[in-house]
């Protein structure tokens, strides 16, 4: 059974500040990696998705990557903003059973302060 | 192009009451998927429809079901509410198979909380 973890559950910086927050899964079985943002009381946005085939993926200032084979995924984001306070959810798209589902971790509270 | 839009946004309901939500897909999407989400547990899928069929369904109690109708559009329900169903529950669409595009696309949700 997939499962994916995320650390750390919360992190605060300060503005400006470059920062890593990471994912693990236990089955390299997948399609792919995506990583979403959600903000409180809100849905999903989908920030970057990274086939199984690919290494990284980046959009402005976010840059993912994936190692497929230690089950591990990084989001780095760099110099930091408020704007990017959010929850961060990393999801994989598991190979077993049919496939039309995402196993998401808890995600991490960002907090970006002024 | 309007996004996914789920009703209602919010409601409260008892123990023992049913409730229905409503979920209208971008419009193109034929697949429609259910996730609730709750502290604990976080999020969870509950099943995925495509043209009028589900294809795939999580671990979940018999008490929730879901259908999608000719149009896209997907309704799930719970039947005889327990206070561990309190959650936010999102709908996805995606208009392939998640292998293929990995696009999934959510609405902001509906809150539910049961007293």
């Amino acid at each position: 059974k997939q499962e994916v973890t995320q650390i750390p559950a919360a992190l605060s910086v300060p503005e400006g500040e470059n920062l890593v927050l990471n994912c693990s899964f236990t089955d390299s079985a997948i399609y792919n990696l995506q990583w979403f943002r959600q903000d409180p009381g809100k849905g999903l946005t989908s920030l970057l998705l990274i086939q199984s085939s690919q290494r990284e993926q980046t959009s402005g200032r976010l840059n993912a990557s994936l190692d497929k084979s230690s089950g591990r995924s990084t989001l780095y984001i760099a110099a930091s903003q408020p704007g990017d306070s959010a929850t961060y959810l990393c999801a994989v798209n598991p190979r077993e059973g049919g496939s039309e589902k995402l196993v998401f971790g808890k995600g991490t509270k960002l907090t970006v302060n002024p | 192009k309007a996004g996914v839009t789920q009703t209602p946004r919010y409601l409260i309901k008892t123990r023992g009451q049913q409730v229905t939500l409503s979920c209208s897909p971008i419009s193109g999407h034929r697949s429609v998927s259910w996730y609730q989400q709750t502290p604990g547990q976080g999020l969870q899928f509950l099943f995925e429809y495509f043209s009028e069929t589900q294809r795939n369904k999580g671990n979940f109690p018999g008490r929730f079901s879901g259908r999608q109708f000719s149009n896209s559009r997907s309704e799930m329900n719970v039947s005889t509410l327990e206070l561990g169903d309190s959650a936010l529950y999102l709908c996805a669409s995606s208009w392939d198979r998640l292998a293929l595009t990995g696009e999934l696309f959510f609405g902001e949700g509906s809150r539910l909380t049961v007293l």
